[in-house]
């Protein structure tokens, strides 16, 4: 069964310092999709950035890199010049592709704080 | 472009009635997904639909609740009878297709009295 498991349940950076967010993922697959997605305290689930399996160039979205480790099954996501609005609750993400379900599978989300 | 949009934002009921939560996802996305998330269980999927057909209601926690997407702009999750442990927010969410990323709605804030 796929798993996410995201050892974090709490983080805290400086205000423009950067901050790593760690995710592990179990799947037998070998077509899927990851993704980092964050949900501040209005409750939206923001999609941040996304990585295919199959890509083994890290995906890279403004100040949000990841580091893809595909033979360590690990996903983490990179905050560079942490600011204050990206406070919020990160959840990782894995989606098996071609199953007959394509089902999402999230981790139970790392709260971050960005202090001033 | 619009989002998905999620109604009512909040619902707030008696235990016993039937509840009805609402989604139009967004234009030409043909997969939707409603998600329920509570602080036991974190994100599940509920049940998955493409092309408006269900395709995956295996997260769909008893016979109380049920789905249908009458056409490709309309999405409805029911709860009949509601009970307190039902208390949840719950998400639709659409995509391009079944692996594309998928957009979120704000949610359904739902309190079962």
């Amino acid at each position: 069964a796929q798993t996410v498991t995201q050892s974090q349940p709490e983080m805290s950076v400086q205000e423009a310092e950067t901050v790593t967010l760690s995710c592990t993922y179990d799947t037998s697959e070998s077509d899927y999709y990851l993704f980092w997605y964050k949900q501040p305290p209005s409750r939206q689930m923001i999609l941040v950035i996304r990585q295919e399996a199959y890509k083994q160039q890290n995906a890279t979205e403004n100040r949000f890199s990841v580091n893809f480790q595909k033979a360590a099954k690990s996903f983490s996501l990179k905050i560079s010049d942490s600011q204050l609005g990206d406070a919020a609750m990160y959840f990782c993400a894995e989606l098996n592709y071609g199953g007959a379900t394509n089902k999402l599978i999230f981790g139970t989300g790392t709260l971050l704080a960005v202090q001033p | 472009d619009a989002g998905v949009i999620q109604s009512p934002r909040h619902e707030v009921t008696e235990m016993g009635q039937e509840v009805t939560l609402r989604c139009k996802p967004i234009s030409g996305h043909n997969s939707l997904f409603w998600y329920r998330q509570t602080m036991m269980r974190g994100l599940e999927l509920l049940i998955y639909f493409n092309n408006n057909v269900p395709i995956d209601d295996s997260g769909m926690p008893e016979d109380r609740f049920s789905a249908k997407m009458p056409n490709a702009s309309f999405s409805t999750l029911k709860i009949q009878p509601s009970e307190p442990r039902d208390s949840a927010v719950y998400f639709c969410a659409s995509a391009l297709s079944g692996f594309q990323p998928q957009h979120f709605g704000d949610g359904t804030r739902l309190s079962i009295l």
